[in-house]
């Protein structure tokens, strides 16, 4: 899977929009970009994905370079459970060994929502 | 729809002894994973399985073993547990349908400590 390079750490206002970087220059063609996030003790948890178009759900947006080179992660208004280490993975689709099994999770943004 | 469930939460574990971590999923998700993650650090994968019947080793399996007798259990094996065993153990799965379109469901984790 292709490494991914995160600011190791960033604090955001509660109420304001908490835009994460993601650099994935090396992305290959049938990679995903997986955005994941773990509170404090807790399991990770899956947020959005996309291969090539912007993608937005419930919890984010995702806006991913026409190179595919980088992507952000837009959390709209942030609140103070937003507090987490957010995990910007890229993840082949092909196959059923490792590749297409295993996350790669690096040491992703550690995200601080301040009153 | 209780999710991935992992047993138990807590564990001291003596140097030498084995057991095993509990792993169940309700989603009927074909694919199955086990993590580590030790403090500071990513998760990294131990072993994962495609399916009832089939499982393969990961970038850690030193240690461990796994079975996969039914789609909703995947129970992990300490065969002799070693300091550096000590860690956050993290089960997850995902179906196997629209492939690149969801996301892992994780547990809330074990936590091992081998004295």
């Amino acid at each position: 899977d292709a490494k991914t390079t995160q600011p190791t750490s960033m604090d955001c206002a509660e109420g304001r929009a908490a835009n994460l970087p993601c650099n994935h220059s090396t992305i290959s063609g049938n990679e995903y970009v997986y955005w994941y996030r773990q509170i404090h003790s807790q399991g990770p948890q899956y947020i959005i994905h996309g291969l090539k178009n912007n993608e937005t759900n419930e919890m984010a947006s995702l806006i991913i370079t026409e190179d595919r080179k980088s992507s952000t992660l837009i959390l709209p208004h942030a609140t103070l459970r937003d507090t987490a280490v957010y995990y910007c993975i890229v993840r082949s689709i092909g196959g059923n060994g490792a590749a297409g099994n295993k996350l790669t999770f690096g040491g992703g943004t550690r995200v601080l929502v301040k009153p | 729809n209780a999710g991935v469930t992992q047993t138990p939460k807590f564990q001291v574990l003596k140097t030498g002894q084995s057991m095993t971590l509990q792993c169940a999923q309700d989603m009927n998700h074909e694919y199955m994973s086990w993590y580590r993650q030790d403090p500071g650090m990513g998760l990294r994968l131990i072993h994962y399985s495609v399916g009832a019947g089939i499982t393969d080793q990961g970038e850690v399996p030193n240690g461990y073993n796994v079975s996969r007798s039914t789609t909703e259990d995947f129970p992990l094996r300490l065969l002799s547990a070693a300091p550096s065993q000590t860690s956050v153990y993290f089960c997850a799965s995902r179906s196997s349908l629209g492939a690149a379109n969801y996301g892992y469901t994780f547990g809330s984790g074990t936590r091992l400590t081998v004295v």
